[in-house]
């Protein structure tokens, strides 16, 4: 079965430290896919990566980072340098592929905090 | 490039009254999901759509949950006999199915609390 353990709750942290968030995974398929939505108080879960099981290059786009790593079934994010706006619920999800529905499986999220 | 859209965004009602949801995909989004997410939980998966036709149902969705997408555009959620344990945040997404790859996107969610 699929599972997404998102084992920090929350974080706190105080704005410009580098803060990474942790996610692992359980899947017995080989072709799968794996995300980063971040929810910010408005409630909209906002897409920000997509990556595939094939591909465990480490991703950079500004100040997100992502490193997925298939030996340890983790694929975790880092936001450098933090600002006050990357203050949201942050949920990693897993998708088979091989599965005619596509549907996600989500982690309970790690509500993120960043003080000015 | 217009979003998902849900409407309405909050519903309060009472025990044992029916509800109606009401979801928007993206333009020529063939794939449209359901999902529902309780208080400090991630979101959970309750059905599909591929075009018209619903092909798959979670456990979560009781007799009392229907779902249709008559024209294979727009989709309606109704909850019957509603429970407080209903009360949760009705997410809406939807892909264009082109790869099994395709990424899902979100609309703003429905706000539902049974009093």
């Amino acid at each position: 079965a699929q599972k997404v353990t998102q084992a920090q709750t929350e974080i706190s942290v105080v704005e410009k430290e580098d803060v990474t968030l942790d996610c692992v995974y359980e899947t017995r398929d080989t072709t799968y896919y794996l995300f980063w939505y971040k929810q910010p108080p408005s409630g909209e879960l906002v897409f920000l990566i997509r990556r595939n099981s094939f591909d465990e290059q480490n991703e950079i786009s500004g100040r997100y980072s992502w490193n997925f790593q298939k030996s340890t079934s983790s694929f975790n994010f880092t936001i450098t340098a933090s600002q006050v706006v990357d203050s949201a619920v942050y949920f990693c999800a897993l998708s088979e592929a091989r599965r005619g529905a596509q549907k996600l499986v989500f982690g309970q999220g790690t509500r993120l905090t960043i003080n000015p | 490039d217009t979003g998902v859209s849900q409407d309405p965004r909050h519903k309060i009602t009472k025990r044992g009254q029916n509800v109606t949801f009401r979801c928007d995909p993206i333009s020529e989004h063939n794939r449209l999901y359901w999902y529902r997410q309780t208080l400090g939980q991630g979101p959970e998966f309750l059905t599909y759509f591929q075009n018209e036709a619903q092909l798959e149902k979670s456990r979560l969705l009781s007799d009392r949950f229907s779902a249709e997408r008559p024209k294979g555009s727009f989709s309606t959620l109704e909850i019957q006999r509603t429970e407080q344990g209903d009360s949760a945040m009705y997410l809406c997404a939807s892909n264009p199915n082109r790869s099994r790859a395709d990424t899902q996107y979100f609309g703003p969610g429905t706000r539902l609390t049974v009093l």
